[in-house]
């Protein structure tokens, strides 16, 4: 595909409930990368998919966070119970082969705001 | 946490000078990679250095890379007023290969 594409580009949302992003990756890349990026501030890794392997959950920040990929195609984030410290910008990234060799090409992110 | 801290927070200067940032991190790595943000958007890779090199050159880019003082730095000449953006360095880690690590960014300003 021609880039890493998300959506919705903005998501503005009540506090409590449910949110789901999605982000399509570059076709043929296997591995893909969630972060949040809060205003201001750096990114924090959210999660990892690569190929069929289990995903690396390590960097989500509590159970209400939840994020499924099928295959090497499009993945979803979910938010259950929103809350306000939620919002910031959802950045999806997607590379060839998953090795930190490998360049991350972003998505343009979506912002959520909860209100 | 591995998590980089560059600097400046923030650079303002003239379009035409150098700009140079800085990052550091903490812990041992494979590789460390410098990425650009404009404002709004996401992030686009610069450069990519191995921790067995010193000095990497793209372009008007610089990058060097210091290990024993877990740091790098990214030289940018003859800035132009599209320079304008946020910059990010990215690690990763000897022992977590997945994650990537960014610092918290540096904003330039390059005033035409």
């Amino acid at each position: 595909g021609a880039g890493v594409s998300q959506s919705p580009s903005n998501k503005v949302t009540e506090k409590g409930k449910d949110v789901e992003l999605r982000c399509d990756p570059i076709s043929g890349h296997t591995a893909l990368y969630w972060y949040r990026q809060r205003l201001g501030q750096g990114l924090e890794f959210l999660i990892y998919f690569q190929g069929n392997s289990a995903p690396d959950k390590s960097g989500l920040p509590s159970d209400r966070f939840s994020a499924e990929r099928t295959g090497e195609s499009v993945s979803t984030l979910t938010i259950q119970r929103t809350q306000q410290e939620d919002s910031a910008v959802y950045l999806c990234a997607s590379t060839r082969f998953g090795g930190s060799t490998d360049t991350q090409y972003f998505g343009p992110g979506t912002r959520l705001t909860v209100l | 946490s591995q998590q980089g801290e560059e600097d400046p927070q923030a650079l303002s200067i003239q379009e035409g000078e150098n700009a140079t940032m800085n990052c550091s991190y903490k812990t041992s790595i494979n590789n460390l990679q410098w990425y650009r943000q404009n404002s709004g958007r996401g992030l686009v890779h610069l450069i990519l250095i191995r921790s067995n090199e010193r000095e990497k050159h793209s372009g008007r880019l610089r990058v060097t890379l210091d290990t024993s003082k877990k740091s790098s730095s990214l030289l940018i000449t003859a800035s132009r007023a599209a320079d304008t953006a946020s910059y990010f360095c990215a690690t990763d880690s000897l022992n977590t290969g997945n994650q990537f690590y960014f610092g918290t960014g540096t904003s330039l300003t390059v005033i035409p």
